[in-house]
């Protein structure tokens, strides 16, 4: 059964902070690593990761993948408010149909 | 361009009864995927529907069933609830080939289960 696992479960940062979101995986057909960002219910899709080593960047969020080691993380530097979510990892294993979630990290950021 | 809608938003319904979600994809998009999300569960898939047909469904009993309209909206049914089927139930869709990995999540139906 595939399985991905992220930690910390919840964290609680000052605006300004960098934080690092971690995502392990175990599965039997990997495609590809995904992140999403769920605000308040619809989760939206922040990056699609495939190939080891090379780092997705958008604005003040980045995510890497290590094929080797079966992890990915999600960097956030210099936090704002709007960055409270509960960001959620997935592994696609065979399609859209074939997508495992983790259980999610609650980022909370305060002024 | 519209977004995935849902609804009903929220449902209160008592064990036994039977409950139905509703969703419309965004427009162009004919695959469907429905998902559970408990309290301290991450999503659970249910259901995919393509093309009006169910194409996969998850690790859920048979009193999880739906359909997928000519239009491409879908419809969940929930027979028999029982207290565990309290959950936000997000329906997705995708876009057609080459994948993307993107999924376009609704805001969810909340079914509370009294």
């Amino acid at each position: 059964e595939d399985k991905v696992v992220q930690s910390p479960l919840s964290l609680v940062v000052h605006e300004g902070d960098t934080v690092t979101l971690n995502c392990s995986y175990e599965v039997t057909n990997f495609r590809s690593l995904l992140w999403y960002k769920q605000e308040k219910k619809a989760p939206t899709f922040l990056f699609m990761l495939t190939s080891s080593g090379i780092e997705k960047k958008s604005g003040r969020l980045s995510s890497i993948l290590d094929k080797k080691e079966l992890f990915s993380i999600l960097n956030i530097t210099a936090t704002q408010t709007g960055d409270s979510a509960i960001y959620l990892c997935a592994v696609d294993s065979g399609g859209y149909q074939k997508v495992t979630f983790g259980t999610g990290t609650k980022l909370q950021v305060i002024p | 361009e519209a977004g995935v809608t849902q609804s009903p938003t929220h449902l209160i319904k008592t064990r036994g009864q039977q409950a139905t979600l509703r969703c419309s994809p965004i427009s162009g998009h004919t695959s469907v995927y429905w998902y559970q999300q408990a309290l301290g569960l991450g999503l659970q898939f249910l259901l995919w529907y393509d093309e009006g047909e169910e194409r996969n469904r998850g690790n859920f009993p048979p009193r999880f069933s739906g359909r997928q309209f000519p239009n491409y909206s879908s419809e969940l049914n929930v027979n028999a609830l029982e207290l565990e089927d309290s959950a936000l139930y997000l329906c997705a869709s995708s876009s057609r080939p080459p994948y993307t990995g993107e999924l376009f999540f609704g805001e969810g139906s909340r079914l509370t289960v009294l």
